[in-house]
């Protein structure tokens, strides 16, 4: 059975940095794209960019270069997500998802996300 | 880049039929997928391109694709399919790309 498990929720001041974690389990880690996606309080879903877990290359969304990297750990099937100069508006939930390696494929498994809080 | 279209509510008497629309240039020559997602948790896969329904998903769930807009039909809703529901496509210039959402209620 397919799992992915986040690390648990953050709290962090204004400027810091701060990473999530995203262990997969139930299937080969590099047969298929991490993703993250990020949803403020009360907002939509906002797509941040990918991971290729078998060659280690990513893709941002324009918004996100700079602001986010992703990495991984194949020998523990685990994604990280860092983030860093937070700012109040970076609050969000987290969320790590997989999909196949081909244009247009769906996000089919899903992480039940991680909360982020940046307060001062 | 590409931009969707969702109507921000819908509402549905018990046991009616919901219509949840995407709307976006020419969206029937893309693959969409859509979500649903209950408050306090994650997103999940109800239909993906187009109209394929994911193992589990009941088949009062379906979905259809065509010129400008996609369309999510859930028949015969229930009180427990109040939720977001989010449509989603891929873009060559953008990638991963989702809808604003739709709140469904079930009256």
């Amino acid at each position: 059975q397919v799992h992915l498990v986040q690390s648990g929720a953050e709290v962090r001041k204004p400027g810091a940095s701060v990473r999530v974690s995203c262990e997969s389990s139930g299937y080969t880690f590099t047969d298929y794209f991490i993703h993250w996606v990020r949803q403020a309080p009360g907002q939509g879903l906002e797509w941040m960019g990918w991971l290729n877990p078998d060659s280690g290359v990513t893709n941002y969304d324009q918004k996100f270069q700079g602001k986010v990297t992703v990495t991984r750990d194949t020998s523990i099937s685990t994604a990280y997500m860092d983030l860093n100069s937070l700012r109040s508006d970076d609050t969000a939930v987290y969320y790590c998802a997989r999909a196949l390696p081909a244009a247009g494929t769906p996000l089919d498994y899903w992480g039940r996300g991680t909360l982020v809080t940046v307060s001062s | 880049s590409y931009e969707m279209t969702q109507t921000l509510s819908v509402s549905v008497a018990l046991g009616q039929t919901a219509r949840i629309t995407c709307g976006g240039d020419k969206i029937g020559s893309k693959n969409v997928h859509w979500y649903q997602q209950k408050p306090g948790q994650a997103p999940l896969l109800v239909i993906y391109k187009d109209s394929n329904r994911p193992s589990g998903i009941p088949e009062r769930f379906s979905g259809s694709n065509s010129g400008n807009t996609a369309t999510l039909t859930i028949s015969r809703a229930q009180a427990g399919d109040e939720a977001d529901y989010y449509c989603q496509v891929w873009d060559s210039s953008t990638d991963v790309i989702f809808g604003g959402g739709t709140k469904l209620t079930v009256l």
